[in-house]
C-alpha cells in the first residue's frame, strides 16, 4: 500500500544549526509530495510541494527534493529560528485518490535560543 | 477572507453517544475532506467531498458518515461513540476536485470520548 515514514522526534536543535527532517515514501504511481506543518495552536499548513521527481520544493528558507530514485523527500533548513518550532508533517497523494493525502506520523522540532 | 472554520472546538461525549462537527470552507472551495488525527500521529483521511458527492472514503467504519450541504459546508456524524474515538477532527478545502493535494486545514474538533 501507499504510505509515508518519517524520522522520529522530537528534535531539538539551537538556533542556527541545520535541519534536516528524513521522509521516505511508498507509493503504487507517480505521487505528488508534500511538506505540512503545524504551529502550536494552528492548524496544518502547506509548506511546500512537489510533483516529479527531481522537482525542488522551497518555502521561508526550507528546502526538500523529490528523489525517486531513493523514494525520498528529505526537508531541509540552512539555519533554524526559535519560530520554526512545529510539527512537520510529510505527505503524498495519487492524483487518482483525489484529495486524499497520506501523511507520516508528524516531526516535532523544537529550536532554543 | 476566513480560513476554514470548525465548530465546535472542543467537545466531550461518552461512549455510545453520537457526535456532529461541523465545517466551513473558504469562500470558492468546492471541496471538504475530514481526516483524525490521534494524538501523537499523523491525520488518517476519513471523507472527502466535491460538489454534494462523495469522493472517497478512508479506512472507517459505518459509524462514520459525512455530508456536504449546497453551500459546500459540511458535517461529519459519528454514532456508537468509543474511547478510540478520542482525536482531533480536521477538516480541510480545497478549489479541488483530485489530484493536487493542496489543502486548506482549519484549526480542528477536539473530541474526547469518557
Amino acid at each position: 500500500g501507499n504510505s509515508v515514514t518519517q524520522m522520529e522526534g522530537p528534535v531539538t536543535l539551537s538556533e542556527e544549526a541545520f535541519l534536516t527532517i528524513n521522509c521516505t515514501y511508498t507509493a503504487t504511481g507517480y505521487p505528488s509530495l508534500f511538506w505540512y506543518v503545524q504551529y502550536p495552536g494552528e492548524g496544518l499548513q502547506l509548506l511546500l510541494k512537489a510533483t516529479k521527481a527531481d522537482d525542488k520544493g522551497s518555502n521561508k528558507g526550507f528546502e526538500a527534493t523529490y528523489r525517486k530514485e531513493t523514494t525520498s523527500f528529505h526537508l531541509e533548513k540552512g539555519s533554524v529560528q526559535v519560530s520554526d518550532s512545529a510539527v512537520y508533517f510529510c505527505a503524498l497523494t495519487l492524483y487518482n485518490q483525489g484529495g486524499k493525502l497520506i501523511f507520516g506520523q508528524g516531526t516535532e522540532l523544537s529550536v532554543k535560543p | 477572507d476566513a480560513g476554514v472554520t470548525q465548530s465546535p472546538t472542543h467537545l466531550i461525549k461518552t461512549r455510545g453517544q453520537q457526535v456532529t462537527l461541523r465545517c466551513s470552507p473558504i469562500s470558492g472551495h468546492k471541496s471538504v475532506s475530514w481526516y483524525q488525527q490521534v494524538l501523537g500521529q499523523g491525520p488518517q483521511f476519513i471523507f472527502q467531498y466535491y460538489e454534494k458527492e462523495e469522493r472517497g472514503r478512508g479506512n472507517f467504519p459505518d459509524r462514520f458518515s459525512a455530508r456536504q450541504f449546497p453551500n459546500y459546508s459540511s458535517e461529519l456524524n459519528v454514532n456508537a461513540l468509543l474511547l478510540g474515538d478520542s482525536a482531533l477532527y480536521l477538516c480541510a478545502s480545497s478549489p479541488w476536485d483530485r489530484g493536487r493535494g493542496e489543502l486548506f486545514f482549519g484549526e480542528g474538533s477536539r473530541l474526547t470520548v469518557l
